[in-house]
């Protein structure tokens, strides 16, 4: 069945720092993939997505590449900042399906001044 | 409210007893969604709802679990003879359409605790 792979966190980074969280994908034909963040005491929002092979999703400083041919779709950041700890999960959707999000196991991001 | 509302927010019982949640979703929204999250866990689909019916109920574990929304708005997940494994937080998502844009607004969850 679809599967979605993300490193295991706590990632510790300073402010400033450069933001890579990993994730990968098993799915039948081509899923749309998505980000969701949950900051502490909130809901699970949606922070970016992207709907076909080679199409960037983007928000908020925030970016992901939907690269099919290594099924991956990796949440990068140039230069975080503390209000960005939260747990970060990754997402897929089978093609046309956008009920049934498949969810990654979430990934803690923890920024420190 | 302006967002997805669920109660309670917390919850302990006891094995064996019966639980409901409810979810209030986003006014005017008529796709409806539970997904459950274990500790340590990604959410995991539950059911979803287009209007008044279950349009994917797959993710249901097994048959003591059961989830209403009789008029197209609030939902009721219902939770029969529970044990110490049904222990999580049980998430609600609502969205404009079905399919859509693919966004879903999330409760903060019902954290629900067996014991």
């Amino acid at each position: 069945g679809d599967s979605v792979t993300q490193m295991e966190g706590p990632v510790t980074l300073s402010e400033e720092a450069f933001l890579t969280i990993n994730c990968t994908y098993t799915a039948t034909g081509y899923p749309s993939l998505f980000w969701y963040v949950q900051y502490p005491g909130e809901g699970l929002q949606l922070l970016l997505k992207a709907t076909k092979a080679d199409d960037k999703g983007s928000n908020k400083g925030f970016e992901a590449t939907y690269r099919k041919e290594t099924t991956s779709f990796h949440l990068e950041k140039g230069s975080v900042q503390v209000s960005d700890s939260a747990v970060y999960f990754c997402a897929l959707s089978p093609r046309g399906g956008f009920q049934k999000l498949v969810f990654g196991t979430g990934t803690r991001l923890l920024v420190s001044p | 409210g302006a967002g997805v509302s669920q109660t309670p927010s917390n919850k302990v019982t006891e094995k064996g007893k019966y639980v409901e949640l409810r979810c209030d979703p986003i006014s005017g929204h008529t796709a409806l969604y539970w997904y459950r999250q274990s500790l340590g866990q990604g959410p995991e689909f539950l059911i979803y709802f287009q209007g008044t019916g279950a349009a994917d109920d797959s993710g249901l574990p097994n048959d003591r679990f059961f989830a209403v929304r009789p008029e197209g708005s609030v939902s009721t997940l219902k939770i029969q003879r529970t044990e110490r494994g049904d222990s999580a937080v049980y998430l609600c998502a609502s969205s404009l359409l079905a399919g859509g844009t693919g966004e879903l607004f999330f409760g903060e969850g019902s954290r629900l605790t067996v014991l």
